[in-house]
């Protein structure tokens, strides 16, 4: 079984530049969360999404972060513009159902340096 | 206001010995707790969980404690072995309520000398 796949790997931008990470997970899950994590930080969820519905979003900066899940499968995070404290890993996890007890498989993320 | 809480940024444990991670935790409508482990340069992966209306779950190595009265849990992992050596990460959750969100620690720095 595949994982969750993300890209770019890497990111270096400069301050107000804009950048999307993509996310593509485990088959079959419905729900797909994004999380940033701050170094020494443990993540912290931006968005939660049920097929192509948001759940939660209440933790996303939403004057400059915004995600879509079209169609229920992929993900894209958006930056625009970036703030040097955006400088995270930006992780995202699938699971099978919202609340079920199923655990959050989540993928290698994305390493965004803003300078 | 952090509602999970790793004290211990790290710990260095011989192999072969008992390591024991702890976690606690403030919001009493957590009723799932998880603990994930996390390499460099990947993503968290799934260790053990447990429910709020157990107080022990076991898997091989690892046993996972849980004492509600004292908002604790703590992860042991015997006998400790060299590729244990990660982050540890206790995340907690309100399964019981809207979204199932997953709310982390700190997480611990594991270091399993040889």
């Amino acid at each position: 079984e595949a994982g969750v796949a993300q890209s770019p790997r890497y990111k270096i931008i400069e301050k107000r530049q804009s950048v999307a990470f993509w996310c593509n997970p485990i088959s079959g899950h419905a729900t797909l969360y994004w999380y940033q994590q701050i170094l020494g930080q443990g993540p912290k969820l931006l968005i939660q999404f049920q097929n192509n519905g948001v759940v939660d979003d209440s933790q996303l900066p939403k004057d400059r972060f915004s995600a879509e899940r079209l169609k229920g499968v992929d993900s894209t995070l958006k930056i625009q513009p970036a703030k040097l404290e955006d400088s995270a890993v930006y992780l995202c996890a699938s699971s099978l159902t919202i609340r079920s007890y199923n655990e959050q498989f989540f993928g290698p993320g994305t390493r965004l340096t803003v300078l | 206001d952090q509602q999970v809480k790793q004290n211990s940024p790290s710990l260095s444990v011989q192999e072969g010995r008992i390591s024991i991670l702890n976690c606690d935790y403030t919001n009493s409508m957590f009723d799932y707790f998880l603990w994930y482990k996390k390499y460099p340069a990947e993503g968290p992966t799934f260790l053990i969980s447990i429910s709020s209306i157990k107080d022990k779950n076991e898997d091989g190595r690892f046993t996972v404690f849980l004492n509600k009265s004292a908002k604790h849990l703590s992860l042991h992992i015997v006998p400790s072995q060299p590729g244990d050596s990660a982050v540890y990460f206790c995340a907690a959750s309100n399964y019981g309520g809207s979204q199932g969100n997953l709310i982390f620690g700190k997480g611990t720095k594991l270091s399993v000398k040889p």
